[in-house]
């Protein structure tokens, strides 16, 4: 079956731009995991949805970013004003529904480049 | 609270063995381990929890002490497709939430 997807899978845009990026997660899966990595680090957590819910937004930097997921499948993140310090890779993942500790499903992440 | 790896970087010839280590300094319930490809997605590797369960793939080892906080990765007799950086990412508590990645560890297996 399909994996995670993400688009786009690179994009580039000025100082200041409001961007988008789409995460369509495995079909059932109920848990979605926003991450940024920046070269030579790990995925750092941004925000985790479960269902329509944002579960906890507690990763995300400032007000600029937001997230939402209104059907409890696709969900987009949203950055207002971008500044060249929001370069790094977007990585989506989800998880089936558990009761437990589940594998996270990547996507391919979307490559942000602020100029 | 982020997990502490080591080492940073190993280079093995094809046919080695290596150790990745991951440590963190709050007890905790479960950890996971993924490997990246350069450019690629992580890709799922193993859940140790908490209790002795395990849940990956069965060519893959590794151990979880909890009383010290750590787990262990045993890549044995390497191939050159394990090259890649390894990530730890450590859950504290049962639920399905989101995982604090380590810094990983790069690997190279050479021929």
């Amino acid at each position: 079956g399909a994996g995670v997807s993400q688009t786009p899978s690179n994009k580039v845009t000025e100082k200041g731009k409001y961007v988008e990026l789409r995460c369509d997660p495995i079909s059932g899966h109920t848990a979605l995991y926003w991450y940024r990595q920046s070269l030579g680090q790990g995925p750092e957590f941004l925000i985790y949805f479960q269902g329509t819910g944002a579960a906890d937004d507690s990763g995300l930097p400032n007000d600029r970013f937001f997230a939402v997921r209104p059907e409890g499948s696709v969900s987009t993140l949203k950055i207002q004003r971008t500044e060249r310090g929001d370069s790094a890779v977007y990585l989506c993942a989800s998880s089936p529904p558990s009761g437990g500790p589940n594998e996270q499903f990547f996507g391919p992440g979307t490559r942000l480049t602020v100029l | 609270q982020q997990p502490v790896q080591s080492p940073q970087a190993v280079i093995l010839r094809e046919g080695e063995d290596a150790v990745i280590n991951c440590s963190s300094s709050k007890a905790l319930y479960s950890v996971h381990w993924y490997r990246q490809k350069h450019g690629e997605a992580p890709v799922f590797l193993m859940i140790l929890l908490k209790g002795g369960e395990q849940k990956g793939h069965e060519k893959i080892s590794a151990s979880f002490n909890e009383k010290k906080q750590q787990s262990s990765l045993y890549l044995t007799a390497s191939q050159l497709s394990y090259s890649g950086t390894y990530f730890c990412g450590t859950h504290r508590n049962s639920g399905n939430t989101p995982l604090v990645f380590g810094k990983g560890t790069r690997l190279s297996v050479i021929a």
